[in-house]
This record gives structure tokens, sequence and C-alpha cells, in this order.
């Protein structure tokens, strides 16, 4: 069984401020990790994954995250943040075990606020 | 590249009703899911296709929600008869191949509200 836990449903942020979106993760298996954001009426759009290669991985927009297997987290960070950057962001585990199953399984989300 | 496509974007109907949702995923793309997003949570997978086969169906309330992807290209997913509870937005993804370090694409859902 797998889960993920995102601490804070909502974040507030100054413009320009440092982000960090914590995002914690249960696996049997060794996950694979994946940030996804949601603008409002739209679909998801992913940011950046882990896949086993290098634990801190860069995405679109600025956004970055650092897999640490000791802490089993994967938390989402990005140096300055930007007006635009106000979404809802969705961490998600996928632990592939055999079988061809491998949908993803997501937090309940973090809705991102930015302050002017 | 064409994105997912889902259709129709919006659908308000009364409990008991009958619903379908369509979706056309990337050309191309062998793998296909289903995932519900009720208001506040994040997406939970229904149904996972390969091809026009179901990989995993395992969170699909059967006795309510169907899925078929016939031709291994479209699908449809549908609900009949729908209850309050199913009001949520029906998120259709898709992945060129099977397995775990792939990008799952998503569409733009479909929002549907049971009166």
């Amino acid at each position: 069984a797998q889960s993920v836990t995102q601490l804070g449903s909502h974040v507030s942020v100054s413009e320009g401020a440092l982000v960090l979106l914590r995002c914690n993760y249960s696996s049997s298996v060794p996950p694979y990790l994946f940030w996804y954001v949601q603008y409002p009426n739209q679909g998801l759009q992913l940011l950046l994954k882990y896949t086993s290669a290098a634990t801190l991985v860069k995405g679109i927009n600025g956004f970055e995250a650092e897999f640490k297997k000791s802490e089993t987290s994967f938390h989402l960070t990005k140096p300055s943040a930007h007006m635009s950057d106000a979404a809802e962001y969705f961490c998600a585990v996928r632990s592939y075990s055999g079988g061809g199953a491998d949908g993803l399984t997501f937090g309940k989300g973090t809705h991102l606020i930015i302050q002017p | 590249e064409a994105g997912v496509a889902q259709s129709p974007r919006y659908k308000i109907i009364e409990k008991r009703q009958s619903v379908a949702f369509w979706c056309n995923p990337i050309s191309g793309h062998a793998t296909l899911y289903w995932y519900q997003q009720i208001l506040g949570q994040g997406p939970k997978l229904l149904i996972q296709f390969q091809n026009n086969g179901v990989v995993d169906d395992s969170q699909l309330p059967k006795d309510r929600f169907s899925a078929e992807r016939l031709k291994g290209v479209d699908s449809t997913l549908k609900i009949q008869p729908a209850k309050l509870e199913d009001s949520a937005v029906y998120l259709c993804a898709s992945s060129l191949v099977q397995g775990s370090k792939d990008t799952q694409y998503f569409g733009p859902g479909t929002r549907l509200t049971v009166l």
C-alpha cells in the first residue's frame, strides 16, 4: 500500500519569498514521486518527477524538489514566489509492483496563496 | 501535439439519472486512466486501461460505474444511476507506455454536479 501526506492545506507566502510545500510518502517498494500543479478549472500539469536518478530534481517554472529516503519526504521549493504561482499543488506517488497497475496515489493538495 | 481531450466540460444531472463522459488520449498513448477528484481532495484512480484491456479497476464502484475502451483509443466512463456523492471532477489521463517512470498527461476534466 502507498500513501501521500501533504502538510498544510493552505500555504501563504509573500511575492518574492521562498516557497516550501511539504510532502511525505509511504511505500512498500521504491517509489517514484511526482509534483503536479492545477490551476482553476484546468487539468493537472506535471511540475517535476523523481525516478531514482538524481535526488535533487529540477522542474518547470523554477521549482525543484529533493528526494530524502531517510525522511520519506519529497518537498517542493521555489526560491522566489511569483503571483502566477498561485494554484493548487499535488504530490503523488507511484509504486510499480508488477501486474501492470501503475496509477498515481495523490495527496490532498496544498493551495498556494501569493500575497502582493 | 494535441493534449488529452475530454467532453463535456460540465454536466448537471439529477440523482438516479445516467451520465457518460468521453476521453480522447494523446495520439499513440497505450495507457489510459480515469480519476475522480472530489472537491478539496486529490484525484483518486478509478480505472486503468492498457490498450483496450483493463489493468486495474479495484477502486471502481462497479455497481454503478462502468468504463470501456473498445478500440484501444477513445474511452467512455458511465455512471448509472448517479448519486449525490458522485459530484466531482472526472479526469482522464494517458501515458505512452506502462511503467512508473512515464509521465501521465491529464485532460481538463469533466465537472459533474448531481442534484
